[in-house]
């Protein structure tokens, strides 16, 4: 079955970095883009970034666009997101999601989420 | 970037009865509309893509439909785990976005 596991989360300073992991499991990873989701907290979601199956095919959100890098490794199953020069307003669940199917831009499997709080 | 607006915010309904989630896109997405659960604690959960069109082992209770601008979930004979957060996102351009959500509760 499909697996995604996020890890990397944690408290960081404002100005400071994180990477996130989110490995793959039950499907043909190389196959599919991967998308970040992140929740704010009592907020809804908001779509961060993608990373295409080529692994240069690369879109981001405004919000994080310049800060945010996401990359993946095929011969591990995982993707990452390695986010700098964090603010308190990055605080979230961060999701990391796959893509339906090629063009299909919706998700139907998530991982559980990783949390990142950017506390002084 | 096209917004996504939910309404209610909040919906108040008995078990057993039905709820009609509302979805609106600033600009036509056409059907490129999706539908998730979000129950606390879990990530979220496909219902619904293509606007009208269920997901894999979604039950048939839930039903959607709408294209354009305007979007609905219906939801029939409420079970006690439907009362949790519904989200839209539109799958037509970028930046994906997602409406603020709509919470079922119990009346």
């Amino acid at each position: 079955q499909v697996q995604l596991v996020e890890s990397g989360g944690g408290v960081v300073q404002p100005g400071g970095s994180l990477r996130l992991s989110c490995a793959a499991s039950g499907f043909t990873f190389s196959s599919y883009s991967m998308h970040w989701v992140r929740q704010r907290p009592g907020k809804g979601l908001e779509w961060v970034a993608v990373i295409g199956t080529d692994g240069l095919t690369r879109y981001y959100a405004d919000s994080v666009r310049g800060r945010f890098t996401t990359s993946r490794d095929h011969s591990k199953n995982t993707v990452y997101l390695q986010m700098s020069s964090l603010r308190p307003d990055d605080t979230a669940l961060y999701y990391c999601a796959k893509e339906f199917d090629h063009d299909k831009w919706f998700f139907d499997y998530w991982g559980q989420g990783a949390l990142v709080t950017v506390s002084p | 970037e096209i917004v996504m607006t939910q309404s209610p915010p909040i919906l108040s309904v008995s078990p057993g009865e039905s709820a009609t989630l509302s979805c609106r896109a600033s600009q036509s997405i056409s059907s490129k509309l999706a539908w998730y659960q979000l129950k606390r604690g879990q990530p979220p959960r496909l219902l619904i893509f293509g606007a009208s069109t269920r997901a894999t082992g979604i039950p048939a209770r839930f039903s959607a439909s709408g294209s354009g601008t305007e979007f609905t979930l219906t939801i029939s004979s409420l079970q006690p785990e439907d009362f949790v957060v519904y989200f839209c996102q539109q799958h037509y351009n970028w930046p994906l976005t997602f409406g603020g959500g709509t919470k079922v509760e119990i009346k």
